[in-house]
């Protein structure tokens, strides 16, 4: 099967700017998840959806993040304005049982979309 | 709340020496354990788990874990290490099923193997 496909792999923006990442899960798998990895830092959970709804947006820094997945298919990660600390690796992971992370139906990672705020 | 220690940031080898990167981890109840490895370019990958039952697992590429419950840790091991090794590891811990939860995601471990 397909794995989890994020774009762009990389995004150069000027604090201030837009910036909107994309993740595409496995087809089938309901739940998506959202990390992110500040440099030198660990990956850190930011959300997770089942479906199109939000299930836990505990890890989300601020207001200044909104992500979305309308239709339950892909989802958007919006960072509007970005800041210098935005900077980091976003990671995407999509699994069909929310509960056995780590089994043959547990999370897939996307490649992750390296962010620069300049 | 879960925390995940990893000990070693950075660790340079030589191929063929023996691998072990440290794992603590702090949580009051049963969790599961989890490496990951990222290789230069690609995605995180599941390297191997512990979920229950033997404490000695065995995952791919012939990396090994053992879970010491008294010790919180969950220590990965390989005996003779690859160029190919060369990658970020990364130790993770989830409480067990029963609901949603979250996987909690230790620094990571750069492993630099020299040939």
């Amino acid at each position: 099967e397909a794995g989890v496909t994020q774009f762009p792999s990389h995004s150069v923006i000027e604090k201030g700017q837009t910036v909107t990442l994309r993740c595409d899960p496995i087809s089938g798998h309901d739940n998506l998840y959202w990390y992110r990895r500040v440099m030198g830092k660990e990956i850190k959970f930011l959300l997770h959806f089942v479906k199109e709804s939000k299930q836990d947006e505990s890890g989300m820094p601020n207001n200044r993040f909104l992500a979305e997945r309308t239709g339950g298919t892909y989802s958007t990660l919006k960072v509007q304005p970005a800041e210098l600390e935005d900077s980091g690796v976003y990671f995407c992971a999509s699994s069909r049982n929310p509960v056995n992370a780590g089994t043959a139906y547990g999370y897939t990672f996307g490649s992750g979309t390296r962010l620069t705020v300049v | 709340a879960q925390s995940v220690s990893q000990h070693n940031h950075h660790v340079i080898l030589s191929e063929a020496a023996s691998l072990e990167l440290g794992c603590n981890y702090s949580y009051g109840g049963t969790v599961n354990l989890f490496w990951y490895v990222q290789y230069p370019g690609q995605h995180l990958q599941l390297l191997l788990k512990y979920f229950s039952g033997d404490p000695l697992v065995k995952g791919i590429k012939g990396f090994e874990a053992e879970f010491i419950k008294s010790k919180f840790s969950f220590n990965l091991r390989k005996p003779s290490v690859q160029w190919s090794d060369t990658a970020e590891y990364f130790c993770a811990v989830k409480p067990p099923a029963g609901g949603y939860q979250k996987v909690t995601f230790g620094i990571g471990t750069k492993l630099q193997v020299i040939p």
